[in-house]
């Protein structure tokens, strides 16, 4: 079947721009989330759906970050005013309920983001 | 809070050589489990072998193995056989707990000398 898709591959915006950033995950995973890559601080985790559950938005570095999952499917994480410092690629990644062995993750190919 | 250390930036393996990345982390967990991922120049995250705490036997995937020391808290990552293919950044990751939200280490560069 299809894996977890990203678009757009690639954003370049300029600072102060707000950007939305898709992700589409397989068809039934339950669980979404969302990392950011970035050279200075590597991977880290942003923000996690799970069914109809409340988010867990504890790695959002600011305000300025949001995201949402419509239906339980699809999920965009949004960036408003954005500063050069959010240049970094977005990995979404989805995971099917349950315990071991569906503790798999599934990436997407990611967003690379450039805020010039 | 859990961390997950790589100190080795990059590491060089010659072509059917085997090579070990090196990875520890820390928790206060009994629970949790262990990943490799790769990721190669087109930054598609791949799985290359996970392990469950609580299993002591060492995950193995073909050419992959793991050396899981859980008093250590060490897990580092085999690669027999090196083939050119296996060049990329390997990520050492630790997740545990309902959300399983993944912490990674700061990987590691390998490259493969043909």
């Amino acid at each position: 079947g299809a894996g977890v898709s990203q678009s757009p591959s690639n954003k370049v915006t300029e600072k102060g721009k707000d950007v939305e950033l898709r992700c589409d995950p397989i068809s039934g995973h339950t669980a979404l989330y969302w990392y950011r890559q970035s050279l200075g601080q590597g991977l880290e985790f942003l923000i996690y759906f799970q069914g109809n559950s409340a988010p867990d938005k504890s790695g959002l570095p600011s305000d300025r970050f949001s995201a949402e999952r419509t239906g339980g499917s699809v999920s965009t994480l949004t960036i408003q005013r954005t500063q050069q410092e959010d240049s970094a690629v977005y990995l979404c990644a989805s995971r099917g309920a349950g315990g071991f062995p569906y503790n798999e993750q599934f990436f997407g190919p990611g967003t690379r983001l450039t805020v010039l | 809070a859990q961390t997950v250390t790589q100190s080795q930036p990059e590491m060089s393996v010659q072509e059917a050589e085997t090579v070990t990345l090196s990875c520890t982390y820390d928790t206060s967990e009994s629970d949790y489990y262990l990943f490799w991922y790769k990721q190669p120049p087109s930054r598609q995250m791949i799985l290359v072998i996970r392990q469950e705490a609580y299993k002591q036997q060492n995950a193995t995937e073909n050419r992959f193995s793991v050396n899981f020391q859980k008093a250590a808290k060490s897990f580092s990552l085999k690669i027999s056989d090196s083939q050119l293919g296996d060049a990329a950044m390997y990520f050492c990751a630790y997740s545990t707990g309902a959300n399983s939200k993944l912490t990674f280490g700061k990987g590691i560069t390998l490259s493969v000398r043909p």
